[in-house]
Protein backbone atom coordinates (compact mmCIF):
# COMPACT_ATOMS: atom_id res chain seq x y z
CA UNK A 1 0.00 0.00 0.00
CA UNK A 2 0.70 3.85 -0.12
CA UNK A 3 0.28 6.78 2.22
CA UNK A 4 -1.75 8.99 -0.15
CA UNK A 5 -1.96 12.92 1.00
CA UNK A 6 -4.56 14.53 -0.19
CA UNK A 7 -5.72 18.75 -0.06
CA UNK A 8 -7.36 20.58 0.35
CA UNK A 9 -9.48 18.19 2.69
CA UNK A 10 -12.83 20.31 1.96
CA UNK A 11 -13.38 23.64 0.13
CA UNK A 12 -16.67 25.67 -0.29
CA UNK A 13 -15.74 27.88 -3.64
CA UNK A 14 -17.60 30.37 -5.59
CA UNK A 15 -19.30 29.44 -8.81
CA UNK A 16 -16.97 30.56 -11.82
CA UNK A 17 -13.60 29.95 -10.16
CA UNK A 18 -11.66 26.81 -9.97
CA UNK A 19 -9.62 24.50 -7.30
CA UNK A 20 -6.71 22.76 -7.58
CA UNK A 21 -6.73 19.71 -5.72
CA UNK A 22 -3.57 18.21 -4.60
CA UNK A 23 -2.28 14.28 -4.30
CA UNK A 24 1.12 13.43 -2.95
CA UNK A 25 2.09 9.48 -2.64
CA UNK A 26 4.71 8.77 -0.25
CA UNK A 27 6.29 6.32 -2.96
CA UNK A 28 6.70 6.14 -7.04
CA UNK A 29 3.54 4.58 -8.28
CA UNK A 30 2.96 3.12 -11.55
CA UNK A 31 -1.01 4.01 -11.70
CA UNK A 32 -2.89 7.62 -10.61
CA UNK A 33 -6.10 8.18 -11.26
CA UNK A 34 -8.69 11.06 -10.39
CA UNK A 35 -12.65 9.74 -8.93
CA UNK A 36 -15.48 11.95 -8.56
CA UNK A 37 -18.06 10.31 -5.82
CA UNK A 38 -21.54 12.49 -6.37
CA UNK A 39 -23.82 12.11 -3.16
CA UNK A 40 -25.22 9.05 -2.60
CA UNK A 41 -22.98 7.28 -6.11
CA UNK A 42 -20.25 5.33 -6.24
CA UNK A 43 -17.06 6.72 -7.57
CA UNK A 44 -16.88 7.74 -11.34
CA UNK A 45 -13.48 7.75 -13.29
CA UNK A 46 -12.45 10.74 -14.47
CA UNK A 47 -9.38 10.56 -15.82
CA UNK A 48 -5.78 8.72 -15.62
CA UNK A 49 -2.64 10.81 -14.71
CA UNK A 50 -0.12 10.12 -16.95
CA UNK A 51 3.35 11.16 -15.60
CA UNK A 52 4.80 13.38 -18.19
CA UNK A 53 2.21 13.31 -20.77
CA UNK A 54 -1.47 14.44 -20.71
CA UNK A 55 -3.85 12.70 -18.80
CA UNK A 56 -6.89 9.97 -20.27
CA UNK A 57 -9.92 10.91 -19.96
CA UNK A 58 -12.98 8.97 -19.18
CA UNK A 59 -16.06 9.31 -21.16
CA UNK A 60 -17.82 12.83 -20.28
CA UNK A 61 -14.71 14.24 -18.95
CA UNK A 62 -12.54 16.69 -20.82
CA UNK A 63 -9.26 18.67 -20.18
CA UNK A 64 -10.57 21.91 -20.40
CA UNK A 65 -13.04 21.58 -17.24
CA UNK A 66 -10.79 19.14 -15.48
CA UNK A 67 -7.13 19.82 -16.21
CA UNK A 68 -4.36 17.49 -14.76
CA UNK A 69 -0.89 17.55 -13.83
CA UNK A 70 1.38 14.79 -13.26
CA UNK A 71 5.43 15.87 -13.00
CA UNK A 72 6.38 12.83 -11.40
CA UNK A 73 5.84 9.35 -10.00
CA UNK A 74 4.90 11.19 -6.66
CA UNK A 75 2.08 13.93 -7.53
CA UNK A 76 -0.57 14.93 -9.43
CA UNK A 77 -2.68 17.35 -9.50
CA UNK A 78 -6.78 17.49 -10.33
CA UNK A 79 -8.17 21.20 -11.36
CA UNK A 80 -11.98 22.25 -11.58
CA UNK A 81 -12.27 24.61 -13.93
CA UNK A 82 -15.11 27.22 -13.95
CA UNK A 83 -17.09 25.69 -11.28
CA UNK A 84 -20.68 25.44 -10.99
CA UNK A 85 -23.35 23.74 -8.19
CA UNK A 86 -23.48 20.86 -9.97
CA UNK A 87 -19.63 20.22 -10.06
CA UNK A 88 -20.17 20.16 -5.92
CA UNK A 89 -19.08 16.45 -5.27
CA UNK A 90 -16.22 14.02 -3.62
CA UNK A 91 -12.73 14.29 -5.51
CA UNK A 92 -10.48 11.20 -4.83
CA UNK A 93 -7.21 10.84 -5.62
CA UNK A 94 -6.49 6.88 -6.05
CA UNK A 95 -3.10 4.96 -7.00
CA UNK A 96 -2.36 1.49 -7.98
CA UNK A 97 0.82 -0.38 -8.48
CA UNK A 98 0.00 -3.21 -11.00
CA UNK A 99 -2.38 -4.33 -13.68
CA UNK A 100 -5.19 -5.41 -12.49
CA UNK A 101 -4.83 -5.40 -8.56
CA UNK A 102 -6.29 -3.28 -6.21
CA UNK A 103 -6.35 0.29 -5.74
CA UNK A 104 -6.02 2.80 -3.26
CA UNK A 105 -7.08 6.47 -2.05
CA UNK A 106 -6.77 9.63 -0.62
CA UNK A 107 -8.67 10.36 2.21
CA UNK A 108 -10.66 12.79 -0.45
CA UNK A 109 -11.69 16.26 -1.13
CA UNK A 110 -15.50 17.51 -0.53
CA UNK A 111 -16.13 20.23 -3.03
CA UNK A 112 -19.35 22.76 -2.58
CA UNK A 113 -19.92 25.07 -5.02
CA UNK A 114 -22.22 27.87 -4.18
CA UNK B 1 -27.82 -3.09 -17.18
CA UNK B 2 -25.46 -1.90 -14.32
CA UNK B 3 -21.61 -3.32 -15.12
CA UNK B 4 -21.21 -3.95 -10.74
CA UNK B 5 -24.68 -4.31 -9.51
CA UNK B 6 -25.20 -4.54 -5.75
CA UNK B 7 -28.51 -3.97 -3.98
CA UNK B 8 -28.59 -0.84 -2.04
CA UNK B 9 -30.15 -1.93 1.11
CA UNK B 10 -29.70 -1.06 3.59
CA UNK B 11 -29.07 -4.14 5.70
CA UNK B 12 -30.33 -3.00 9.16
CA UNK B 13 -29.41 -6.09 11.64
CA UNK B 14 -27.95 -6.67 15.58
CA UNK B 15 -24.95 -6.99 16.84
CA UNK B 16 -23.90 -10.82 16.53
CA UNK B 17 -26.06 -11.58 13.29
CA UNK B 18 -24.25 -12.82 9.60
CA UNK B 19 -25.54 -10.55 6.96
CA UNK B 20 -24.52 -11.61 3.22
CA UNK B 21 -24.11 -9.36 0.64
CA UNK B 22 -24.43 -10.17 -3.45
CA UNK B 23 -22.97 -8.67 -6.29
CA UNK B 24 -23.14 -9.11 -10.20
CA UNK B 25 -20.80 -8.62 -12.41
CA UNK B 26 -21.69 -8.03 -16.81
CA UNK B 27 -17.94 -8.80 -18.21
CA UNK B 28 -17.58 -12.29 -17.78
CA UNK B 29 -13.81 -11.51 -18.86
CA UNK B 30 -12.97 -9.96 -15.42
CA UNK B 31 -10.22 -11.52 -13.53
CA UNK B 32 -10.06 -9.41 -10.50
CA UNK B 33 -12.73 -8.84 -7.59
CA UNK B 34 -11.95 -6.80 -4.39
CA UNK B 35 -14.40 -5.78 -1.94
CA UNK B 36 -13.61 -2.12 -0.22
CA UNK B 37 -15.54 -0.39 3.02
CA UNK B 38 -16.92 3.19 2.87
CA UNK B 39 -17.83 4.75 6.14
CA UNK B 40 -19.50 8.02 5.82
CA UNK B 41 -17.16 10.58 4.81
CA UNK B 42 -13.95 8.55 4.15
CA UNK B 43 -12.50 7.21 1.50
CA UNK B 44 -12.91 3.92 0.21
CA UNK B 45 -10.17 1.21 1.93
CA UNK B 46 -9.70 -2.49 0.57
CA UNK B 47 -11.83 -4.97 2.93
CA UNK B 48 -10.31 -8.04 0.97
CA UNK B 49 -9.13 -9.48 -2.61
CA UNK B 50 -11.57 -12.03 -3.82
CA UNK B 51 -9.59 -15.27 -5.05
CA UNK B 52 -11.47 -18.00 -7.30
CA UNK B 53 -11.12 -20.47 -4.00
CA UNK B 54 -12.60 -18.46 -1.83
CA UNK B 55 -10.92 -16.47 0.82
CA UNK B 56 -11.84 -15.60 4.31
CA UNK B 57 -10.44 -12.69 6.73
CA UNK B 58 -11.49 -13.63 10.08
CA UNK B 59 -14.96 -13.11 10.40
CA UNK B 60 -15.16 -11.85 6.91
CA UNK B 61 -15.70 -14.66 4.02
CA UNK B 62 -15.57 -14.03 -0.06
CA UNK B 63 -16.61 -16.58 -2.59
CA UNK B 64 -16.58 -15.79 -6.38
CA UNK B 65 -18.92 -17.59 -8.36
CA UNK B 66 -17.25 -17.39 -12.12
CA UNK B 67 -20.57 -19.19 -14.27
CA UNK B 68 -23.02 -17.29 -12.09
CA UNK B 69 -21.03 -13.72 -12.64
CA UNK B 70 -21.05 -12.99 -9.07
CA UNK B 71 -19.39 -12.32 -6.07
CA UNK B 72 -20.70 -12.17 -1.85
CA UNK B 73 -19.56 -10.95 1.05
CA UNK B 74 -20.59 -12.76 4.07
CA UNK B 75 -19.73 -11.27 7.57
CA UNK B 76 -20.24 -13.23 11.20
CA UNK B 77 -20.57 -12.17 14.26
CA UNK B 78 -21.51 -8.35 13.24
CA UNK B 79 -20.22 -5.72 15.16
CA UNK B 80 -21.72 -2.20 15.36
CA UNK B 81 -18.30 -0.92 13.94
CA UNK B 82 -19.09 -3.09 10.50
CA UNK B 83 -21.39 -0.51 10.05
CA UNK B 84 -20.33 1.09 6.40
CA UNK B 85 -20.90 1.10 2.78
CA UNK B 86 -19.73 -2.00 1.29
CA UNK B 87 -18.48 -1.53 -2.42
CA UNK B 88 -18.08 -4.35 -5.05
CA UNK B 89 -15.43 -3.67 -7.58
CA UNK B 90 -14.34 -5.40 -10.48
CA UNK B 91 -11.70 -4.92 -13.07
CA UNK B 92 -12.05 -3.78 -16.38
CA UNK B 93 -11.63 -6.32 -19.00
CA UNK B 94 -11.02 -3.82 -21.78
CA UNK B 95 -8.91 -1.92 -19.64
CA UNK B 96 -5.19 -3.43 -18.03
CA UNK B 97 -5.81 -1.10 -15.24
CA UNK B 98 -9.38 0.54 -14.68
CA UNK B 99 -11.58 -0.37 -11.93
CA UNK B 100 -15.45 -0.72 -11.79
CA UNK B 101 -17.27 0.44 -8.86
CA UNK B 102 -21.04 -1.03 -8.04
CA UNK B 103 -22.98 1.38 -6.19
CA UNK B 104 -22.46 0.04 -2.43
CA UNK B 105 -24.64 -1.70 0.09
CA UNK B 106 -25.14 -0.16 3.11
CA UNK B 107 -24.85 -2.22 6.28
CA UNK B 108 -26.55 -0.91 10.08
CA UNK B 109 -25.49 -3.05 12.79
CA UNK B 110 -27.55 -1.68 16.12
CA UNK B 111 -27.22 -2.56 19.47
Amino acid sequence: SAVISQKPSRDICQRGTSLTIQCQVDSQVTMMFWYRQQPGQSLTLIATANQGSEATYESGFVIDKFPISRPNLTFSTLTVSNMSPEDSSIYLCSVGFQMNTEAFFGQGTRLTVV
Amino acid sequence: RKEVEQDPGPFNVPEGATVAFNCTYSNSASQSFFWYRQDCRKEPKLLMSVYSSGNEDGRFTAQLNRASQYISLLIRDSKLSDSATYLCVVNDPDSSYKLIFGSGTRLLVRP
